[in-house]
């Protein structure tokens, strides 16, 4: 069991370009969230998926972000046309399905965005 | 709708002395409720939660966390405190669907 896994851990970019970070859940894990997390705040919902569904998505993701996770295994989260406010780490997390309530969560290192 | 409360920024606690970092609650229905914890430059990890069943829940490196109905709380405590044990800490609420609310965290600060 190797873990949560994100790449890259460190992005920096100019304001109006496009990003794509890839997280590898853990093997048998069919859940898989999202995180934002910046200075002095907790991780924030982002999206979730159960194997390749995406059931529920933060009203605070616009349009310019979407994730996708093809084949239940590992997803990716896209930003277009970055703004300097989407300048945050960017968590990954992942799950097995519990048979009373929900499962604690493994967390990957994260993907630390920085827009210029 | 739901929502976590870590009232405290930051706790210092001298090393050996026992350490509480609250959470309190709010949520529709029964809560699911969790503690991580996040080390520099690390990834966040899970301590423990609670489901159902017994208050006081036991989990990873001597901690433990009593839920509280009545009072809509889940403090974590550890009976001695390790300078290791200095790091951030989240609480975090489920309920009604698989999306987790996390608190603003807690900075333990545990002094030699």
């Amino acid at each position: 069991d190797t873990g949560v896994s994100q790449d890259p851990r460190h992005k920096i970019t100019k304001r109006g370009q496009n990003v794509t970070f890839r997280c590898d859940p853990i093997s048998e894990h069919n859940r898989l969230y999202w995180y934002r997390q910046t200075l002095g705040q907790g991780p924030e919902f982002l999206t979730y998926f159960q194997n390749e569904a995406q059931l529920e998505k933060s009203r605070l993701l616009s349009d310019r972000f979407s994730a996708e996770r093809p084949k239940g295994s590992f997803s990716t989260l896209e930003i277009q046309r970055t703004e300097q406010g989407d300048s945050a780490m960017y968590l990954c997390a992942s799950s097995v399905a519990g048979t009373v309530g929900a499962g604690e969560q493994y967390f990957g290192p994260g993907t630390r965005l920085t827009v210029t | 709708a739901q929502s976590v409360a870590q009232p405290e920024d930051q706790v210092n606690v001298a090393e050996g002395n026992p350490l509480t970092v609250k959470c309190t609650y709010s949520v529709s229905g029964n809560p699911y409720l969790f503690w991580y914890v996040q080390y520099p430059n690390r990834g966040l990890q899970f301590l423990l939660k609670y489901i159902t069943g017994d208050n006081l829940v036991k989990g990873s490196y001597g901690f433990e966390a009593e839920f509280n109905k009545s009072q809509t709380s889940f403090h974590l405590k550890k009976p001695s405190a390790l300078v290791s044990d200095s790091a951030l800490y989240f609480c975090a609420v489920v309920a009604g669907t698989y999306k987790y609310i996390f608190g603003t965290g807690t900075r333990l600060k545990v002094l030699a």
